[in-house]
């Protein structure tokens, strides 16, 4: 079985700089899919980044980028610029396509953003 | 049209009620999921619909019950939960063929 482990439950980081959220996960699988999802207090998950293990270039979508090294199974999440309404429950996930899009979550980090 | 919707928002419901949670999108996803959260833990998986059949039912007690009458609605019928059971309820759908899911607010689910 798939696991996916966020070893920080806690990060916070001052408007405006930048801050790096760790997951590192386990398969045997080649081909799966790595996702970042964010849950500010309102409860609503959202989808802030998307990575298929098959390319080798590192997703961006604006503020955010990720740092896929698939040899190493670890998936981290850079935000720059960090603003208030980044604050939010920051959650990695894995899965396997074609598996009946079972998606495994980690832990979550909790992430404060101080003015 | 990128919006899973769900009601109620909250639900508060003794142990011998029977209620029912929804869930509705309309962007054409065939794969509908449901999802169960306890305060500052990460979504756990209930059931997994893929093309109005259920592919993935994770152990869930009988007392929660999921049907999928079309390709648009999910609902989760509850009966005699345990005060154990309250919990956000997430819903969320995706393309069959697998990518990112797509999340509806929740429905925050009291039992007394």
């Amino acid at each position: 079985a798939q696991t996916v482990t966020q070893s920080q439950p806690e990060m916070s980081v001052q408007e405006a700089e930048t801050v790096t959220l760790s997951c590192t996960y386990d398969t045997s699988e080649s081909n799966y899919y790595l996702f970042w999802y964010k849950q500010p207090p309102s409860r609503q998950m959202i989808l802030v980044i998307r990575q298929e293990a098959y390319k080798q270039q590192n997703a961006t979508e604006n503020r955010f980028s990720v740092n896929f090294q698939k040899a190493a199974k670890s998936f981290s999440l850079k935000i720059s610029d960090s603003q208030l309404g980044d604050t939010a429950m920051y959650f990695c996930a894995f899965m396997k396509p074609y598996n009946n899009n079972d998606m495994r979550f980690g832990a979550g980090t909790r992430l404060t953003v101080k003015p | 049209d990128t919006e899973v919707t769900q009601t109620p928002k909250h639900l508060v419901m003794g142990m011998t009620n029977k209620k029912s949670l929804k869930c509705e999108q309309h962007m054409g996803h065939r794969a509908m999921y449901w999802y169960k959260q306890k305060a500052k833990k990460p979504p756990e998986l209930m059931f997994v619909y893929s093309y109005e059949k259920l592919s993935i039912n994770e152990s869930v007690p009988s007392r929660f019950s999921p049907e999928c009458p079309n390709s648009s609605l999910l609902n989760l019928h509850l009966h005699a939960l345990q005060p154990e059971d309250s919990a956000l309820y997430l819903c969320a759908s995706s393309q069959d063929w697998g990518g990112e899911q797509y999340f509806g607010p929740g429905t925050r689910l009291t039992v007394t």
